[in-house]
């Protein structure tokens, strides 16, 4: 009965390769988001979805694409992997989009070769 | 100044020890803030929200002073299991649910 959850939790894999993470919740929330954690522990955000629809799109690199097929998914498909987008990449989910708390998955480690 | 801004620490308390952490945030439209706590190599989880003038919840305590721009966590009777990073977060007014986390306090709890 996890709340939010994201596959695969560890993702090792050669620069240059595409691939996807999988983001699920089951709190029916209305907001979904994608952020990025680096070495340096900072959370930044990448990408927020309301209803299927993008609302925040930070400066990240186009080889960053997320698509929301419904409401309770949020995937996250990365293209041309490079050296620094190694990191933990989390998914997050709130009722609604605005001044509310938010649920995170448990991450999704990805290390590039 | 950074949107949100805290001391990274680390604090090396006691058990038993009252410890306070302090966040700064530029913003002066940001309408409410929270507390995550965040353990190594796991995901954050939503420690307190803190709205208007502040709330206690059993040992942790948070403020916040909109005069001044910060809020605070007070953690007393420190455990060993408060040992964890501790992120600031408030919310970019008016960005759709964009909330801004403070690099972290580290705090370790020893014995």
């Amino acid at each position: 009965d996890t709340a939010v959850s994201q596959t695969p939790k560890y993702l090792v894999t050669q620069m240059g390769n595409d691939k996807s993470i999988k983001c699920e919740q089951n709190l029916g929330h209305d907001t979904m988001y994608w952020y990025k954690q680096d070495s340096k522990k900072f959370l930044k955000i990448m990408f927020s979805y309301n209803n299927k629809e993008l609302i925040i799109n930070e400066t990240v690199p186009n080889r960053f694409s997320p698509k929301s097929p419904d409401k309770a998914h949020l995937n996250l498909h990365i293209n041309s992997l490079e050296l620094g987008d190694s990191a933990v990449y989390f998914c997050a989910s709130s009722r609604q989009y605005s001044n509310q708390p938010q649920h995170f998955g448990d991450g999704t480690r990805l290390s590039i070769l | 100044r950074k949107e949100v801004e805290q001391d990274p620490g680390p604090f090396n308390v006691p058990e038993g020890a009252t410890v306070a952490f302090n966040c700064t945030y530029s913003n002066s439209a940001s309408q409410s803030f929270f507390w995550y706590r965040q353990d190594c190599r796991k995901e954050p989880k939503l420690l307190m929200s803190v709205y208007s003038s502040g709330n206690e919840d059993g040992r942790f305590t948070a403020q916040l002073n909109r005069a001044s721009q910060y809020i605070s966590l007070l953690i007393r009777d420190s455990k060993l299991s408060d040992s964890a990073t501790y992120l600031c977060v408030g919310p970019y007014y008016n960005q759709g649910g964009k909330l801004i986390f403070g690099q972290g306090t580290e705090l370790s709890v020893k014995p």
